[in-house]
């Protein structure tokens, strides 16, 4: 199975950027798309698709959130970081079965 | 609107069966591939089922193959995970969620049933 790891915390102050990685043990990247996505979750509530395929930003998302990377090596942008950002992201690869995500970073107030 | 309401989640001992229903609404259930991921309790994401569009395809990671089953009726727009032989570390929250058009990715997801599995 691909491994996807990210760094379990992150604070940032608001207003700044914040930037948050991942890397896969393996490439997934595949005739010119990456087959990464980014999730945001707050707690007590489900995962919420926000960039998909690497650099895709998904329907109502706000523009402060970007995706960049390939390979296997990822990264997803909020810049600037607002309050309403402060949740759990993570990966997730879908080049090679079983689709895995990684174990998720938890943005922190400074 | 897209919604995705799952039901069927509850308390169960080790060995036993539990069948967790999603009913989708807002889009055209038929056309698109539908997927149960779960989330154990303070842990992460993990995949656990697949389901194409007619149904005559279904995929399953290693860790529930042969005891979970994924099933759909698209007349009723709902999708069904059948959960056999249950053990601990199946306790989690689990979410229905639909597949992008290239079934890559989880475009949506439900609100999340929690399955206790306990003596």
């Amino acid at each position: 199975d691909i491994v996807l790891t990210q760094s379990p915390a992150l604070a940032v102050s608001l207003e700044q950027r914040a930037t948050i990685s991942c890397k896969t043990s393996q490439n997934v990247d595949n005739y010119g798309i990456s087959y990464m996505h980014w999730y945001q979750q707050k707690p007590g509530q489900q995962p919420k698709l926000l960039i998909y395929e690497g650099s895709n930003l998904a329907s109502g998302i706000p523009a402060r959130f970007s995706g960049s990377g390939s390979g296997t090596d990822f990264t997803l942008t909020i810049d600037p970081v607002e309050a309403d950002d402060i949740a759990t992201y993570y990966c997730q690869q879908s080049k090679d079965y079983p689709d895995t995500f990684g174990a998720g970073t938890k943005l922190e107030l400074k | 609107e897209v919604q995705l309401v799952e039901s069927g989640g509850g308390l169960v001992q080790p060995g036993r069966s539990l069948k967790l229903s999603c009913a989708a609404s807002g889009f055209t259930f038929s056309n698109y591939y539908m997927a149960w991921v779960r989330q154990a309790p303070k842990k992460g994401l993990e995949w656990v089922a697949t389901i194409s569009t007619s149904g005559s395809r279904t995929y399953y990671p290693d860790s529930v193959k042969g005891r979970f089953t994924i099933s759909r009726d698209n007349a009723k727009s709902s999708l069904y995970l059948q959960m056999n032989s249950l053990k601990s570390e199946d306790t989690a929250t689990y979410y229905c969620a639909r597949h992008n058009r290239g079934y890559t990715y989880y475009g949506y997801w439900g609100q999340g049933v929690m399955v206790t599995v306990s003596s």
